[in-house]
């Protein structure tokens, strides 16, 4: 079992639908949660970034963790098609322990 | 300016050829990353550098080897490459350690043939 599982997709939505993206995890030391979104052919550059369990609003963007389930999601608002890309979900035990990634899910937002 | 170069963008060469990539961070970070992402997106972390000094070494096989001449630089030489060795390799750097914003590089897409 992988120590972080993400639905690959592909996820198609409506422009303007609300996007739930989600993923578990199994080691309970992670105290940092972070998404990631990578354009294609792009490096990721970091969307959201959370600090232990709750909730992180940015903008059309919401974060949510919660550590006794170890699950955490993204919500997107009103969606739009410059959201289409992978969005990966990640986490680290903090300080200078690695970073985990999930597999990525495949996003497109239909005009 | 980038934040995050590498060099070069596209390789492609023979099975058992060496072949090094290079990657540099201007944001005066301390610490910097090398990833490979496979063909499924899926994106695992190889190595890591503080202040020029190793502190991640995933299982990596020891044809890798990342050496880090400042805390600038971080460059990434594989030996007797392999058709398996095909992937997007991607640098990053954060400030301080992994639960800090890590800011990536737009990769390198090596073909191994």
């Amino acid at each position: 079992q992988k120590e972080v599982e993400q639905d690959p997709g592909p996820l198609s939505v409506p422009e303007g639908a609300i996007v739930s993206l989600n993923c578990t995890y199994s080691n309970s030391a992670f105290q940092y949660f972070m998404w990631y979104r990578q354009y294609s052919r792009k490096g990721p550059e970091l969307l959201m970034y959370t600090y232990s369990s709750g909730n992180k609003e940015d903008g059309r963007f919401t974060a949510q963790v919660d550590k006794s389930s170890k699950y955490i999601s993204l919500f997107i608002r009103d969606s739009q098609p410059s959201d289409s890309a992978t969005y990966l979900c990640a986490m680290s035990r903090g300080g200078y322990q690695k970073v985990t990634f999930g597999t990525g899910t495949k996003l497109q937002v239909i005009p | 300016d980038t934040a995050v170069s590498q060099t070069p963008k596209y390789l492609v060469t023979q099975m058992g050829n060496d072949k090094s990539i290079k990657c540099e961070q201007n944001l005066g970070h301390d610490t910097m990353y090398w990833y490979k992402q496979d063909s499924k997106k899926f994106l695992k972390i190889m190595f890591s550098y503080n202040n020029k000094e190793l502190i991640i070494n995933e299982t990596v096989p020891n044809r890798f080897s990342p050496k880090s001449p400042d805390k600038a630089h971080l460059n990434l030489h594989i030996n007797s490459l392999e058709l398996g060795d095909s992937a997007v390799y991607f640098c990053a750097s954060s400030l301080g350690g992994a639960g800090e914003t890590q800011y990536f590089g737009p990769g390198t897409r090596l073909l191994v043939l």
